[in-house]
């Protein structure tokens, strides 16, 4: 099981903030980046927020990262429906040989 | 355009082997780690292995060091996962995911359609 904790589902409805919090230790969030991945229903996961707060080309803005100490944020403005995902933070351990470190996943719904 | 294709997955029996392939496209392969990550039916992401550029190191979740082995062909532009003794709690599918990497962060930028691996007899 997963060191890195998330809340297992949210909802919310179309327009609304939503806030989706990554807790984890010094041994991997305290001392390293943060990327976050969202996974659409029947899809492969897609990288959405990188480096805490970065957004790779074509992620909109409406998606945005932030970290402090061992916990990371992502939080999505105006949600909507095509944001009815899986999201998974993650991070790497100590070094790349301690391994990467995966969220529990949150599953959000968007009403 | 970056493409990460896996294959070989299907059913195997309990102590069973697989051997999982994952060809890339779009990108000079041999500048990047790669990884492995499964996702057993209706749970999260786990990171399985990862394997560097010139595929003299690699690291394993603890879970599977000394049965899965990966492995690299950059003049094939592939990346292997060698399967040994599976479980039947192994169900997944089986990603395959581009590492990047700068300035000491690394996160995978880009990740195949997955391969669906079923151990059961």
């Amino acid at each position: 099981q997963s060191v890195v904790t998330q809340p297992p589902s949210l909802s919310a409805a179309p327009g609304q903030k939503v806030t989706i919090s990554c807790s984890g230790t010094s041994s991997n969030i305290g001392n390293n980046y943060v990327s976050w991945y969202q996974q659409l229903p029947g899809t492969a996961p897609k990288l959405l927020i990188y480096e805490n707060n970065k957004r790779p080309s074509g992620i909109p803005d409406r998606f945005s990262g932030s970290k402090s100490g061992t916990s990371a944020t992502l939080v999505i403005t105006g949600v909507q429906t095509g944001d009815d995902a899986d999201y998974f933070c993650g991070t790497w351990g100590y070094s790349l040989s301690t391994g990467y470190v995966f969220g529990t996943g949150t599953k959000l719904t968007v009403l | 355009e970056v493409q990460l294709v896996e294959s070989g997955g299907g059913l195997v029996q309990p102590g069973g082997s697989l051997r999982l392939s994952c060809g890339a496209s779009g990108f000079i392969v041999s500048t990047y780690w790669m990884s492995w990550v499964r996702q057993a039916p209706g749970k999260g992401l786990e990171w399985v292995a990862s394997i560097r550029q010139d595929g003299d190191d690699s690291f394993y979740v603890d879970s599977v060091k000394g049965r899965f082995t990966v492995s690299r062909d950059n003049a094939k532009n592939s990346l292997y996962l060698q399967m040994n003794s599976l479980r039947v709690e192994e169900t997944a599918v089986y990603y395959c995911a581009r590492v990047y990497c700068i300035g000491g962060n690394c996160y995978f930028d880009y990740w195949g359609q997955g391969s669906l691996v079923t151990v059961s007899s």
